[in-house]
């Protein structure tokens, strides 16, 4: 079962921000957030992941409530080539870093 | 960095055949591999998890002499549909992680489509 909780569906504007919400309200201490996107016919694109800390890098900006029991990806200036099935997703070592794939946020980027 | 390849992009082939999928790391060390499967307007579903130098872990389901997975070194890993049928078509999904620090994320590869006819 996925342990975490998305929209179904969103649209964002081209060269507007992006804000993905996740709730994870069970997570456990040890689990990290990662967020992976796919585009149509294509394996999944690993995008961010974090533990507590808002965490940022060239693609997104990871941001985590300070209860750890919901995150946000935000893409900064979301670009056409950004639509795709965006997935939030938390494991750990204990789980054998296994990624469960539960129906992710399909993100469609209008111009 | 970390770029994964798998290969074949796509296979057709009879009823009955076996297909074998490679998927490699290609500039770093997977100690652990993945394998999932696919199928239309479906998310990804995990088969097994294959370490390096020792039998692969099948996920519950997952008929583990239909898909043989060889994990022989860091940066190979294969996945063996054996007799494969109709029902086996699917898109196939290997990722690799370095495994060392609990947190590194997979990376994966482009995935293999394979049609049974």
């Amino acid at each position: 079962d996925a342990k975490t909780t998305q929209p179904t569906s969103m649209d964002c504007a081209e060269g507007r921000a992006a804000n993905l919400p996740c709730n994870h309200s069970t997570i456990s201490g040890n689990e990290y957030v990662y967020w992976y996107r796919q585009i149509h016919s294509q394996g999944p694109q690993y995008i961010i992941h974090g533990l507590k800390n808002n965490e940022t890098n060239e693609m997104a900006s990871l941001i985590i409530t300070e209860d750890r029991k919901s995150s946000t990806l935000i893409l900064p200036h979301a670009t056409l080539r950004d639509t795709a099935v965006y997935y939030c997703i938390v494991s750990d070592k204990a789980a054998g870093n296994k990624l469960t794939f539960g129906g992710g946020t399909r993100v469609l980027v209008k111009p | 960095g970390a770029v994964v390849s798998q290969h074949p992009s796509w296979v057709i082939c009879k009823s009955g055949t076996s297909v074998k999928i490679e998927c490699r790391s290609l500039d770093f060390q997977a100690t652990t591999m993945f394998w999932y499967r696919q199928f239309p307007k479906q998310s990804l579903m995990l088969m097994a998890t294959s370490n390096e130098g020792s039998k692969a872990t099948y996920e519950q389901g997952v008929e583990k002499d239909k898909f043989l997975i060889n994990h022989a070194s860091l940066t190979l890993s294969t996945l063996t549909v054996t007799s494969a049928h109709p029902e086996d078509s699917s898109f196939y999904i290997c990722s690799a992680s370095t495994g060392g620090r609990l947190n590194q994320p997979q990376h994966f590869g482009d995935g293999t489509r394979l049609s049974i006819l």
